[in-house]
């Protein structure tokens, strides 16, 4: 069964500086990777997805994720936090035989 | 384009009472639907998916229910409300066919409380 590990709930980064929020996940056939990001009292919105192809991934709002086979990894980066990217995360994972499941969250807070 | 629609936007309830919550979806046919629930503080949890017309499928026992009376809308209900049923209620909807690579894509959400 598939499954995504998000490493840490909270990450609190000052604005400017980099952001790395890390995923982990598990399947047993080629993974479709996702992340969401969630504002407060708002529906999910996808940020970025890895499906088939190059292993780097750019999405919206100047993020990006690598997919690391070998690692069973999809992190999320982005060079320079800007304050608006204070939101909730969400890893997700599916497959050709599996729906999505995703992990439990990351909640990223930026200081001025 | 495909839309997808929650109402209401906010809800307050007392305990025991019933619940409806309406999802619709509009540019798609034969979608897979879903329902989750934020608790305060908490991850997605599944509550209810369905591939069809009055295919429901439940992950969490609890008091409950989902029905899909028409291709694109979804209901969620209940008949009496708990204090635990509070949180925040999204649906979501996802093609069905090799190209959607089973993304997900979610409403505007319903915050309920229940006091």
């Amino acid at each position: 069964a598939q499954s995504v590990t998000q490493l840490g709930s909270h990450v609190s980064v000052s604005e400017g500086a980099l952001v790395l929020l890390r995923c982990n996940y598990s399947s047993s056939v080629p993974p479709y990777l996702f992340w969401y990001v969630q504002y407060p009292n708002q529906g999910l919105q996808l940020l970025l997805k890895y499906t088939t192809g190059a292993t780097l991934v750019k999405g919206i709002n100047g993020f990006e994720a690598e997919f690391k086979k070998s690692e069973t990894s999809f992190h999320l980066t982005k060079p320079s936090a800007h304050m608006s990217d204070a939101a909730e995360y969400f890893c997700a994972v599916s497959d050709s035989n599996n729906d999505m499941r995703f992990g439990a969250g990351t909640r990223l807070t930026v200081k001025p | 384009s495909q839309t997808i629609h929650q109402w209401p936007a906010t809800l307050v309830q007392p305990v025991g009472s019933p619940l409806s919550l309406e999802c619709t979806v509009e540019g798609t046919s034969n979608p897979n639907l879903y329902w989750y629930r934020q608790a305060a503080g908490r991850g997605l949890q599944l509550l209810f998916y369905s591939v069809g017309i009055g295919q429901i499928s439940s992950e969490v026992p609890q008091n409950l229910s989902a029905s899909r009376p028409q291709d694109r809308q979804f209901i969620l209900s209940s008949k009496k409300l708990l204090l635990s049923d509070s949180g925040f209620y999204l649906c979501a909807w996802r093609g069905v066919g090799r190209s959607y690579y089973n993304e997900q894509f979610f409403g505007p959400g319903t915050r309920l409380t229940v006091l």
